[in-house]
């Protein structure tokens, strides 16, 4: 039983064009989430997190949107550049645990 | 966030065989943790190291096939212990925050 599912294994983008990677969860003790970034043949990276208590952050490029009551949130890359072709990672975390709970990815291809 | 290092960061491994990874990291952290990723899968908790105690194996992982090592507050190996092609995979050291994980540039291992 898959808790969080990012239902896209691909996406493919024009360089300058927003990108929007999609997840949904199941697990409503979810109250953290969390994207990751992997490169081929690099660790996973952090990328931007929100808490449920909020529905959007932001960090430059890169802002996250929750809808709590859909159990599902977006990434959105704006503008998308080929240094952001990688796989994206989702990941629910319930309160008090270290312990996320990964999508199975999406991989983004932004085209020059 | 914390510096992890693992080696050997790939290794080719003949059937039937063991390899040990380890892990370092750059501070001394409470929580580490090992994960795995398959082909094309998520990543997928194998055990939480803890420090002078035995590792904490999530469903499907034993001891005997993933000893796992904790002897301090910045290092831990990771053993794959009788390794069979199905065990072809990445294996990711990680330590957590409260609200986010970290990883190490990951062991990519493959058994011939």
């Amino acid at each position: 039983d898959q808790q969080v599912k990012q239902n896209s294994p691909s996406l493919s983008v024009q360089e300058g064009r927003i990108s929007i990677l999609n997840c949904d969860y199941t697990n409503s003790m979810f109250d953290y989430f969390l994207w990751y970034k992997k490169y081929p043949a690099e660790g996973p990276t952090f990328l931007i997190s929100i808490s449920s208590i909020k529905d959007k952050n932001e960090d430059g490029r890169f802002t996250v949107f929750l809808n709590k009551s859909a159990k599902h949130l977006s990434l959105h890359i704006v503008p998308s550049q080929p240094g952001d072709s990688a796989v994206y990672f989702c990941a629910g975390q319930e309160g008090g645990s270290y312990i996320p709970t990964f999508g199975r990815g999406t991989s983004l291809i932004v085209h020059p | 966030s914390a510096v992890i290092s693992q080696k050997p960061s790939r290794d080719i491994c003949q059937r039937g065989t063991s390899l040990t990874i380890q892990c370092q990291v750059d501070s001394q952290v409470t929580m580490m943790f090992w994960y795995r990723q398959q082909p094309g899968q998520s990543l997928t908790l194998i055990a939480t190291a803890n420090q002078g105690s035995e590792a904490t194996y999530e469903s499907g992982f034993v001891i005997d096939k993933f000893p796992i090592s904790r002897p301090n507050l910045t290092f831990s190996t990771l053993t794959v212990s009788n390794m069979s092609p199905e065990d072809s995979s990445i294996y990711l050291c990680s330590v957590g925050t409260l609200n986010t994980i970290y990883f190490g540039e990951g062991s990519w291992l493959t058994v011939v």
